[in-house]
């Protein structure tokens, strides 16, 4: 296993269109967490799962974002109806304890023209 | 202190020289507090998870220090090197927080050779 993997690492799309953003993490990790960070700031967090359950979600997340995690392994996350607000980029990270590091993926960055 | 602060929010030194960045964050309710490192390109990386009052930790050339009661960590860098040029994230759990970590807007260095 060679770590957390997301796929597209880039992603230009114009406002108005949806994406979706794919996540693979560690094997044996059972929680999944999506973190936002744009320019000059630390990551914020989105969204976490433990297992397939979806475990906590932020209030920053509009209704635009739906994260999933069907079966315990990969995760999704999907923004609606983009907008030029959603230009960041989005990390994925797992970890096997709740209160242990997190290991991240490399990110997908997100350009909404 | 309601969120994590950091400082400076850049710093650049010559090869060579010792460094150190602070954290602050909220004493109540301290769970855990994350030291991550981020270089460009890369995927942020942990470096510490440091849980108890009085923690020291260290690897290689690294170390850090956390006081929970007056809520603040430090990270030392002894004989900084080129490839220690990154962003240096400090992230907070609450004990109430669930998995939630919150980050800090990073110290972000670089170590001229």
């Amino acid at each position: 296993d060679t770590g957390v993997s997301q796929d597209p690492r880039h992603k230009i799309t114009k406002r108005g269109q949806n994406v979706t953003f794919r996540c693979d993490p560690i094997s044996e990790h059972n929680r999944l967490y999506w973190y936002r960070q744009t320019l000059g700031q630390g990551p914020e967090f989105l969204t976490y799962f433990q297992n397939e359950a979806q475990l906590e979600k932020s209030r920053l997340l509009s209704d635009r974002f739906s994260a999933e995690r069907p079966k315990g392994s990969f995760s999704t996350l999907e923004i609606q109806r983009t907008e030029q607000g959603d230009s960041a980029m989005y990390l994925c990270a797992s970890s096997l304890v709740a209160t242990g590091e997190l290991f991240f993926g490399e990110g997908s960055r997100l350009t909404v023209l | 202190i309601l969120n994590v602060e950091q400082s400076p929010q850049s710093l650049h030194v010559q090869e060579g020289d010792s460094t150190n960045f602070t954290c602050s964050f909220p004493s109540s309710n301290f769970y855990a507090l994350h030291w991550y490192r981020w270089e460009t390109a890369k995927s942020p990386e942990a470096l510490f998870v440091m849980t108890l009052n009085g923690d020291e930790k260290k690897k290689g050339r690294i170390s850090a220090t956390l006081n929970t009661k007056e809520g603040y960590s430090y990270l030392y860098i002894k004989g900084s090197q080129p490839e220690d040029s990154a962003t240096y994230l400090c992230a907070f759990m609450r004990e109430t927080s669930g998995s939630r970590l919150t980050f800090g807007e990073g110290t972000q260095l670089t170590v001229n050779p």
